[in-house]
């Protein structure tokens, strides 16, 4: 069964930073796109990153370039999200999704969401 | 970026109802249109994908259709699990983009 588990969500001032991991398992995880999707509160879905296979190639929404940072460790199998220089608009429940294809994927399994919250 | 439009925001309807919504790509997508359904405070699940394919394990009371810029998911005999908010998203270029939700609510 596959299974994705979003952890270090919180709450952090405007400016700072956190780091969202995702434990994958039920799958092989080195053979699949990743993602990172987000819902602000009471919002639709929106696509953060996405990362190849192997990490070689990684893409971002124009919103959260040069702050943000997707990486995956397929001997772990796990998913991870940089968030640097967080603003208010980047509160949302983040949720990572397995990806079926690549730039422009579907999102076949998901986490429950990790909510991270940035406020003052 | 393509824009995807969905019709209605909401709709209310019966158990035993049969309830279309409406997708609208910005441009033309072919095929590559996927549908989400979210119930309150859980993950979307993937209900179907190229505008017509069932997931596995998706009830064929759900179905969709369309191409290019226009597409339809019809639920036939809803049922009381059903009532949700659904998204579609398209997956023909990059980025990757979701209409804003239908709200699926019991009349």
């Amino acid at each position: 069964e596959v299974q994705l588990v979003e952890s270090g969500g919180g709450l952090v001032q405007p400016g700072g930073s956190l780091r969202l991991s995702c434990a994958a398992s039920g799958f092989s995880f080195s053979t699949f796109w990743m993602s990172w999707v987000r819902q602000a509160p009471g919002k639709g879905l929106e696509w953060v990153a996405n990362i190849k296979q192997d990490g070689s190639d990684k893409y971002y929404v124009d919103s959260v370039k040069g702050r943000f940072t997707i990486s995956k460790d397929n001997a772990k199998n796990s998913l991870y999200l940089q968030m640097n220089s967080l603003r208010v608009e980047d509160t949302a429940v983040y949720f990572c999704a397995r990806a079926r294809g690549g730039v422009a994927p579907n999102f076949d399994y998901w986490g429950l969401g990790t909510l991270v919250t940035v406020s003052s | 970026d393509i824009q995807m439009t969905q019709s209605p925001s909401s709709v209310s309807a019966s158990v035993g109802d049969r309830v279309t919504i409406t997708c609208r790509a910005s441009q033309t997508i072919s095929i590559w249109l996927a549908w989400y359904q979210q119930k309150p405070g859980k993950a979307p699940k993937f209900l179907m994908y190229a505008a017509s394919t069932l997931q596995s394990g998706v009830p064929s009371r759900f179905s969709g259709s369309g191409s290019g810029t226009d597409f339809t998911l019809t639920i036939s005999g809803l049922q009381p699990e059903d009532f949700a908010t659904y998204y579609c998203q398209q997956a023909n270029s990059f980025p990757p983009t979701f209409g804003q939700g239908t709200r699926l609510e019991i009349k």
